[in-house]
This record gives C-alpha cells, sequence and structure tokens, in this order.
C-alpha cells in the first residue's frame, strides 16, 4: 500500500505552548487528508478533512482555532495543537486518501502528544 | 448517517485456528468497506477492502465478505498467527456522508500459541 509518514512520533509539552504535528504521503499524491484522534482502547475520532489548497472542514464539537489545520500541497498536511493542555493529550493520526484504484485511505504511524 | 457496530469486541482463538469478526452499516448507499489492522501504538494498516459491487475477496489467509442485502460484511482470517494479534477495525464509507470513513467499534483479536 501507499506510504504515510507522521512527524514527531511523540512529543511532551507544557501546558499553553503550540504543537506541530506534519503528515506527508510519500509515494502518492493525496487529494484529501484527515485528522483523527484516538484514546485509549477506543476507535477513531475523526476531527477534521482537509483538501489542498482549500480550508479544513471540522468535525462537529472540534473547535477548529484550537486545531489548526494546514494542506498546503498533495503531498503535506500540518495540525497545530494551539495553546495545549492536558486535556489535549491523546494519540493524533492523520490519514491521506488518493494513493489507489478506489481511492483507499492509509493512516500514518500516529503521533503521541503528552501536555504537562 | 452512517453507522457501523462491530462484533465481538475481543476475541480470543488458539494458533491455527480461524477468526471471523463482523460488521453492520445503516446507510444503504455505502460502497466501500475497509478493514485496518492496528497493533499497538502505531496507525491502522488497511489490509483488506472490498466495493459494494463484489460480494468476496480474497487474499492469502484474509477474506472478505459482503451482503449487501443484509448490510453486513464480514473479515475472516484463516490458519491465524500470533502475529495476527492487534486491534481491527471496520469502516464504511458513503459518498452521502462526505466520502468519509465510519469506522466500527475494534475487535481486540488475541491468537494463543
Amino acid at each position: 500500500g501507499a506510504v504515510v509518514s507522521q512527524h514527531p512520533s511523540r512529543v511532551i509539552c507544557k501546558s499553553g505552548t503550540s504543537v506541530k504535528i506534519e503528515c506527508r504521503s510519500l509515494d502518492f499524491q493525496a487529494t484529501t487528508m484527515f485528522w483523527y484522534r484516538q484514546f485509549p482502547k477506543q476507535s477513531l475520532m475523526l476531527m477534521a478533512t482537509s483538501n489542498e489548497g482549500s480550508k479544513a472542514t471540522y468535525e462537529q464539537g472540534v473547535e477548529k482555532d484550537k486545531f489548526l489545520i494546514n494542506h498546503a500541497s498533495l503531498t503535506l498536511s500540518t495540525l497545530t495543537v494551539t495553546s495545549a493542555h492536558p486535556e489535549d493529550s491523546s494519540f493524533y493520526i492523520c490519514s491521506a486518501r488518493g494513493g489507489g484504484i478506489y481511492n483507499e485511505q492509509f493512516f500514518g504511524p500516529g503521533t503521541r502528544l503528552t501536555v504537562l | 448517517g452512517e453507522n457501523v457496530e462491530q462484533h465481538p469486541s475481543t476475541l480470543s482463538v488458539q494458533e491455527g485456528d480461524s477468526a471471523v469478526i463482523k460488521c453492520t452499516y445503516s446507510d444503504s448507499a455505502s460502497n466501500y468497506f475497509p478493514w485496518y489492522k492496528q497493533e499497538l501504538g502505531k496507525g491502522p494498516q488497511l489490509i483488506i477492502d472490498i466495493r459494494s459491487n463484489v460480494g468476496e475477496k480474497k487474499d492469502q489467509r484474509i477474506a472478505v465478505t459482503l451482503n449487501k442485502t443484509a448490510k453486513h460484511f464480514s473479515l475472516h482470517i484463516t490458519e491465524t498467527q500470533p502475529e495476527d494479534s492487534a486491534v481491527y477495525f471496520c469502516a464504511a464509507r458513503s459518498m452521502e456522508y462526505g466520502n468519509k470513513l465510519v469506522f466500527g467499534a475494534g475487535t481486540i483479536l488475541r491468537v494463543k500459541s
């Protein structure tokens, strides 16, 4: 399958700081990228959907000013958690679509965010 | 909107036995059904998928079946191995739901050696 990378894999930050997570599709152009959040032992929760060059569409209950998404190119999307608080600690996973004949969706390895 | 239910939540099998995980969906317009395997601390990995114009698809030890009438699809793993132990998620995608994947709650599969 297609490869999606995510960086960093793990980040620890102080409360009130901002953290940026990068997501890249390495061997295909992603028409659409998605950002998910996953709590322990739970399923994936979609936060937002982004298309290259346009504003992200956020799911209900997700603060767009809190979670800034930029989809600058067909291979790069970034998620910035602004003014992070301990309750933002979670596993964030990006996903990219556009790499297969059926527009399969491929996931990155995830970023573990811990806010102290 | 779409709703996907997945069963069982946990499944333990002996190495070499088969494992079956079942999902049902609510939106008859859904037309794409992927299965993902997620190991601890990693992102989900696409292992097999099926489209609504096909009833069954197989890839080595893994197969997926789809019953559009009943709106359910299943993952079958034969000759299970310890490395199959992981969390498995089913998902459904519908254009009427913005072409976004809706995931099941996941199944923890444990293969005992």
